[in-house]
């Protein structure tokens, strides 16, 4: 069954420091599908990226980028040069592929916190 | 455009009664997924529909819980005689969706969740 680990219940940091938040997940399936969301205080959760199994390409977008590594299951997404505005809590989710398998599986999410 | 809308945005109710949540998705969007996100936790599948079908039910809790989706568009997501356990945000989502043979890949948009309290 698939599964998805964020060991870092809660990280704070200053801001203008740079931030990783941690991703691991296990899944039999060759085709794989991996997220980030972002739930900010306000509660709603907003679609960050999707990266599918067959592209380890790494990407970036603006101050985030994410680190996709099958070798060791991982998919970690990092904030440069954090702000404020950031601080939410993040959450990695798997989709296995197929016809079958639809819904996400997400992890427990990590609490951001950007000081100022 | 508009996103996925949901409805109410907060409900309190008493142990004993029925809920009726409702989800309008994204205009186009072929699957909905509902989820349950309890405090401090990520979301859990719940069902999904594509078009009117309910493809996968197997995450609801048990025979309380039922959804439908009976025009492909709105769907609402009930739970008869609720108890204090069922409090927390219930979340719906959407998706466009592949469908000739191949993997559902596209991604789910989320409405802002209801959340619900039982006292």
């Amino acid at each position: 069954a698939q599964k998805v680990t964020q060991a870092q219940t809660e990280i704070s940091v200053v801001e203008k420091e740079d931030v990783t938040l941690d991703c691991v997940y296990e899944t039999r399936d060759t085709t794989y599908y991996l997220f980030w969301y972002k739930q900010p205080p306000s509660g709603e959760l907003v679609f960050l990226i999707r990266r599918n199994s067959f592209d380890e390409q790494n990407e970036i977008s603006g101050r985030y980028s994410w680190n996709f590594q099958k070798s060791t299951s991982s998919f970690n997404f990092t904030i440069t040069a954090s702000q404020v505005v950031d601080s939410a809590v993040y959450f990695c989710a798997l989709r296995e592929g197929g016809t079958s398998g639809s819904r996400l599986t997400f992890g427990e999410g990590t609490q951001l916190t950007v000081n100022p | 455009g508009a996103g996925v809308s949901q409805s109410p945005r907060y409900k309190v109710t008493k142990r004993g009664q029925d809920v009726a949540l409702r989800c309008d998705p994204i205009s186009g969007h072929v699957s909905l997924y509902w989820y349950r996100q309890a405090l401090g936790q990520g979301p859990e599948f719940l069902t999904y529909f594509n078009y009117e079908a309910q493809q996968d039910k197997s995450g609801l809790p048990n025979d309380r819980f039922s959804a439908e989706r009976p025009e492909g568009s709105i769907s609402t997501l009930t739970i008869q005689r609720t108890e204090q356990r069922d409090s927390a945000m219930y979340r719906c989502a959407s998706s466009l969706a592949r469908l000739a043979g191949g993997p559902l890949t596209d991604t789910q948009y989320f409405g802002p969740g209801t959340r619900l309290t039982v006292l």
